[in-house]
């Protein structure tokens, strides 16, 4: 039943470390999204795909790298972990680049 | 660049009414979106707007002013449940990116 899915809910890793989070959504939208979420609140998007091919690709570093294997799933690989990657990570998606997003239940990584 | 501002906290009574404000300079426009988020919660969608006026949703009306860069969150019948942060976020019509306003928490005293 569950609209925007993603795995894990807590990650806690060490500096240096290879992490993926995993976005899955049943809703056959079309845009998924990945978002940053400091201490601060403040959301800032990551990525964008629509229909599988990528549309945004913000400043991020490179150690940072999404894939969509099929157009329900968004998965976000992060290499060389680093303490300031320690944040709440966010997956969406939409029906279109128009439309209001639908979130996951976020992804607390903290890095130590 | 880029900017989006709202008041950082608001605190209101149960049952009143809070409107919260949402002022944006940014070198695109596609609509404006309010989202709520309760604390360790994702955001969840609560209005779009995209021309002039206001626009009404039960407790919940969001008003927007294109040539001033301005919208407002107007909540009625103010619950217990409605204390969260209320984000803005603008939808630039270049590449269809939002960008959110740090938010606005709204904490509700009985």
């Amino acid at each position: 039943d569950t609209a925007v899915s993603q795995t894990p809910k807590y990650l806690v890793t060490q500096m240096g470390n290879d992490k993926s989070i995993k976005c899955e959504q049943n809703l056959g939208h079309d845009t998924m999204y990945w978002y940053k979420q400091d201490s601060k609140k403040f959301l800032k998007i990551m990525f964008s795909y629509n229909n599988k091919e990528l549309i945004i690709n913000e400043t991020v570093p490179n150690r940072f790298s999404p894939k969509s294997p099929d157009k329900a799933h968004l998965n976000l690989h992060i290499n060389s972990l680093e303490l300031g990657d320690s944040a709440v990570y966010f997956c969406a998606s939409s029906p279109g680049t128009l439309y209001e997003q639908y979130f996951g239940p976020g992804t607390r990584l903290t890095v130590t | 660049g880029q900017n989006i501002d709202q008041p950082t906290e608001m605190t209101a009574t149960e049952g009143a009414i809070v409107q919260i404000n949402c002022t944006y300079q940014t070198s695109g426009f596609n609509g404006l979106f309010w989202y709520q988020q309760h604390a360790g919660e994702a955001p969840t969608f609560l209005s779009y707007n995209v021309l002039d006026g206001l626009e009404e949703k039960g407790r919940f009306s969001s008003f927007l002013s294109r040539s001033k860069g301005y919208s407002y969150l107007l909540l009625k019948e103010l619950q217990m449940k409605d204390s969260a942060s209320y984000l803005c976020a603008v939808l630039m019509d270049s590449n269809y990116q939002l960008i959110w306003g740090a938010g606005t928490k709204l904490i509700i005293k009985p």
